[in-house]
């Protein structure tokens, strides 16, 4: 069982560079999502996704963009990272997005550095 | 706008009783949950619980809930070296269009043997 798959798991980049990192689900789930986790600061929603081709922000948006071309998948763009962005970012996946339960699914993790 | 509180650290001897509790704002808040994060994992469900209920219990865990003082509390019983782990108190509230779930900073949680 695959789950909430990510990648990479790990990624150091230079500050002015750009990256993707990857997200993919295969539990035909609606709704999609972005957190970065940072010490003290316990989980922030970057962006999330209701379905496909619909978007929204979350509470720290600024620096990242994200598409939803499919229901799998859940890409996260940074067009010209910078050292505040070094954290580790989460995906998370729930079958419905306003559903009774809405327990969420997460990825294992991508840790990025940025120098 | 929501917000979720609880301790940062807990420490306990292997076989006592663990409590991490958790306050919250949102009056409107349907479902809580407690969440478990091992070392260089994501954060797995470990249960929850609806606004309408006080307790609930699942082997080891025992989740209260005091709505009138919106505060939450696990409490693990038999606590094992194996639960070392964060563990993050999170809310979804009714509101609107309200798909986001609010956690806390986490409380990580770690047992003497």
């Amino acid at each position: 069982n695959a789950g909430v798959t990510q990648t990479p798991k790990f990624q150091v980049l230079k500050t002015g560079q750009s990256m993707t990192l990857q997200c993919a689900q295969d539990m035909n789930h609606e709704y999609m999502s972005w957190y970065r986790q940072d010490p003290g600061m316990g989980l922030r929603l970057i962006h999330y996704s209701v379905g496909a081709g619909i978007t929204d922000q979350g509470e720290v948006p600024n620096g990242y963009n994200v598409s939803r071309s499919t229901t799998e998948d859940f890409p996260l763009r940074l067009l010209s990272a910078a050292p505040s962005q070094t954290s580790v970012y989460f995906c998370a996946s729930s079958y419905s997005a306003g559903g009774p339960i809405g327990e969420l699914f997460f990825g294992e993790g991508s840790r990025l550095t940025v120098l | 706008g929501e917000d979720v509180e609880q301790s940062l650290f807990l420490s306990v001897r292997e076989g006592d009783s663990s409590v991490i509790n958790c306050t919250y704002t949102d009056s409107s808040s349907t479902y809580l949950y407690w969440y478990k994060q091992e070392p260089g994992a994501g954060l797995q469900l470990l249960t929850y619980i609806f606004s309408n209920m006080d307790m609930k219990q699942d082997q080891r865990l025992t989740v209260l809930l005091n709505k009138k003082d919106k505060h939450l509390s696990l409490r693990i019983a038999d606590t094992q070296t194996g639960d070392s782990a964060i563990y993050f108190c999170a809310e979804k509230n009714s509101g609107a269009g309200s798909y986001q779930l609010t956690f806390g900073k986490g409380t990580k949680l770690s047992v003497i043997p």
